[in-house]
């Protein structure tokens, strides 16, 4: 099946640094997405992003399918951003996710 | 409702016992998805409603486990028999088709004494 590798495995900073998680997959995908579990477990879809890049606020994703990674940016980082962040894609099929084993990051102010 | 509802949000039960967990997904997702999350084994599929179409069962650890969904909407995972290596975060997913993003339930938190 696929494999999904994300680097750092940890994180810390400092509130208003700027961070980049980066998502490795061994296979092509037509579906990525990245999730951010709070501190209290909840999992918020952050972006649906097969390919191209995407922005919502202070957070911003690029995937390059054709080089198999995808990356996740955060400016301006605040305490609340603090959790671990997944990348998943699917394991040949259209749906069935496989996740990475996350980043945790710390944002301290 | 506006999101995926999930109960219990805990469950502590003895081994041996029978336990539901159910998922309320959000109306008109056709995906439905069951996902556990434990410590050391990270996010592992367990099984996936599609529609009407049969379910995709191929990660579900054993016989033990099974799952249903009625009427295309509400979904109960029931574990026979519990043993300690069932505890765990169970948690929902849907999405409006194969190729939309995931919204996740809470979880329920189940804990095997």
């Amino acid at each position: 099946g696929i494999q999904v590798e994300q680097s750092p495995p940890d994180l810390i900073l400092q509130e208003g640094a700027n961070s980049t998680l980066r998502c490795n997959f061994s296979d092509s995908v037509n579906n990525l997405q990245w999730f951010h579990q709070n501190p209290w477990g909840q999992l918020i879809n952050l972006f649906y992003i097969p390919s191209g890049t995407k922005q919502n606020g202070r957070l911003s994703a690029t995937t390059v399918a054709t080089e198999r990674y995808s990356l996740l940016y955060i400016s301006s980082s605040q305490t609340t951003d603090s959790g671990v962040y997944f990348c998943a894609a699917p394991g040949g099929s259209n749906y069935k996710l496989t996740f990475g084993k996350g980043t945790l990051l710390t944002v301290n102010p | 409702g506006a999101g995926v509802s999930q109960s219990p949000s805990n469950k502590v039960t003895e081994k041996g016992k029978d336990v539901e967990l159910r998922c309320d997904p959000i109306s008109g997702h056709t995906a439905l998805y069951w996902y556990r999350q434990s410590l050391g084994q990270g996010l592992e599929f367990l099984i996936y409603f599609q529609g009407n179409s049969a379910p995709d069962k191929s990660g579900l650890p054993s016989d033990r486990f099974s799952a249903e969904r009625t009427g295309g909407s509400v979904s109960t995972l029931t574990i026979q028999r519990t043993q300690q290596e069932d505890s765990a975060v169970y948690l929902c997913a849907s999405s409006l088709g194969q190729l939309d993003g995931y919204t996740f339930g809470s979880g329920t938190r189940l804990t095997v004494v």
